[in-house]
């Protein structure tokens, strides 16, 4: 069964700090990540996607990627109360003859004012 | 404005009933998709379609059925044989299949399935 494996947290931060969320992935194969982000009772959104190795950045969020060690990565500068939520990584499996998106049960961030 | 409609956003039935749940999407997306959400869990799939008039079983696809007889269109029935059916369904779509960044997935509002 291929796995997207993340700590459900709750990971604390004070206001203003680096939150550092992180992934593992047991499907050698993936070739796309990315990161949801979802505020309680509501749909996820997408925060960032990530296919090759290294860093990408988008604003205060960067995504890192290692398939080496199988393992992708959201740091989220300067943390906001309103980035409080559940962030929930995924990367793409092989499924038949078409591909699905694995999902983590995700890891819940809270920043504290 | 392009979306995902999902309805009805909070729905109970009975033991026993079928209830189904819709999705219509006028994104122009090729492919839809369904996942079922339970507390503090991941998503997972239930079923998806990549082309009108064909649909492919997820991981948890028993007491599930679908039809996909238009492109705009992907509605889920939960049956009575699914036996533990309260959670959040999600509807999503993508431009293509969902293998590279340029067709990610985008999210309905939800739908929140109590059984009583």
């Amino acid at each position: 069964q291929k796995e997207v494996e993340q700590n459900s947290g709750p990971l604390s931060v004070p206001e203003g700090a680096i939150a550092s969320l992180n992934c593992t992935y047991s499907d050698r194969g993936s070739q796309s990540f990315f990161w949801y982000r979802q505020y309680s009772g509501k749909s996820p959104e997408l925060i960032m996607s990530i296919y090759s190795n290294g860093d990408k950045e988008d604003g205060r969020f960067t995504a890192q990627l290692n398939k080496a060690s199988q393992y992708v990565s959201l740091l989220i500068r300067d943390s906001q109360p309103s980035d409080s939520a559940t962030y929930l990584c995924a990367g793409t499996g092989r499924m038949d003859s078409s591909y699905k998106l694995i999902f983590g049960s995700g890891t819940r961030l809270l920043v504290r004012p | 404005d392009g979306g995902i409609t999902q309805s009805p956003k909070y729905l109970f039935r009975k033991e026993g009933q079928n209830v189904t749940l819709s999705c219509e999407q006028n994104l122009n997306h090729d492919a839809m998709y369904w996942y079922r959400q339970d507390p503090g869990q991941g998503l997972r799939l239930i079923y998806y379609s990549q082309i009108v008039n064909d649909f492919q079983k997820g991981d948890i696809a028993e007491g599930y059925s679908v039809s996909r007889e238009k492109k705009e269109s992907f509605p889920l029935t939960v049956t009575s044989a699914q036996k533990n059916p309260t959670a959040f369904y999600l509807c999503a779509s993508s431009k293509g299949q969902a293998s590279s960044g340029a067709n990610v997935l985008t999210f309905g509002a939800g739908s929140r399935l109590t059984v009583l």
